[in-house]
């Protein structure tokens, strides 16, 4: 049973343009969400995190949007840059538990 | 910090074989969680310690599975006996609390039976 799904397993961009990575849960009890980035051969890395109070957080380029009603939250990234070319993992968690992660979408972002 | 320090970070062995991997978790940190990562089924928690006393095993597949955590600065994960099926990438992350949940991985060891 996959509490959190991202449904796009990949997506590719131009250099300059923004980069929307999508993600979806089921748990309506996650009070906060996080997106990870992941390059090969390492580790996946924190990179934005967002509390299930606020619908917007923003950090530098990224900016992730949470939806509560929809159960539906997005990564958005601008300008794109090709060092962001990665795989990105959304999770959901709450503050009793684990964390449940997506299955990842790589993102090409290309000259 | 030198982060979480997994090894070995490649392991190959034959199916049937013992298979124990490492994992040094960021220092201080109370929470240290082992997963999984395959193509089918991505990132799937095995099992996590609070403290070292583990708190949630439910993840591990079967019995073939085992984890311990002697002290806080070390965990194991072991297979015995490895399948095929196991291959995969091992990843340990370790956090402060599960308040905020900023888990810390280490870079994975990547395991392949043959």
């Amino acid at each position: 049973d996959q509490q959190v799904k991202q449904n796009s397993p990949s997506l590719s961009v131009q250099e300059g343009r923004i980069s929307i990575l999508n993600c979806d849960y089921t748990n309506s009890m996650f009070d906060y969400f996080l997106w990870y980035k992941k390059y090969p051969a390492e580790g996946p890395t924190f990179l934005i995190s967002i509390s299930s109070i606020k619908d917007k957080n923003e950090d530098g380029r990224f900016t992730v949007f949470l939806n509560k009603s929809a159960k539906h939250l997005s990564l958005h990234i601008v300008p794109s840059q090709p060092g962001d070319s990665a795989v990105y993992f959304c999770a959901g968690g709450s503050t009793l538990g684990r964390l449940y992660f997506g299955r990842g979408t790589q993102l090409t972002v290309w000259p | 910090d030198a982060g979480v320090i997994q090894s070995p970070r490649h392991e190959v062995t034959e199916m049937g074989q013992e298979v124990t991997l490492r994992c040094k978790p960021i220092s201080g940190h109370d929470y240290l969680f082992w997963y999984r990562q395959t193509m089918m089924r991505g990132l799937e928690l095995l099992i996590y310690f609070n403290n070292n006393v583990p708190i949630d095993d439910s993840g591990m597949p079967e019995d073939r599975f085992s984890a311990k955590m002697p002290n806080a600065s070390f965990s194991t994960l072991k297979i015995q006996p490895s399948e095929p099926r196991d291959s995969a990438v091992y990843f340990c992350a370790s956090s402060l609390d599960l308040a905020k949940n900023i888990q810390y991985f280490g870079a994975g060891t990547r395991l392949s039976v043959l």
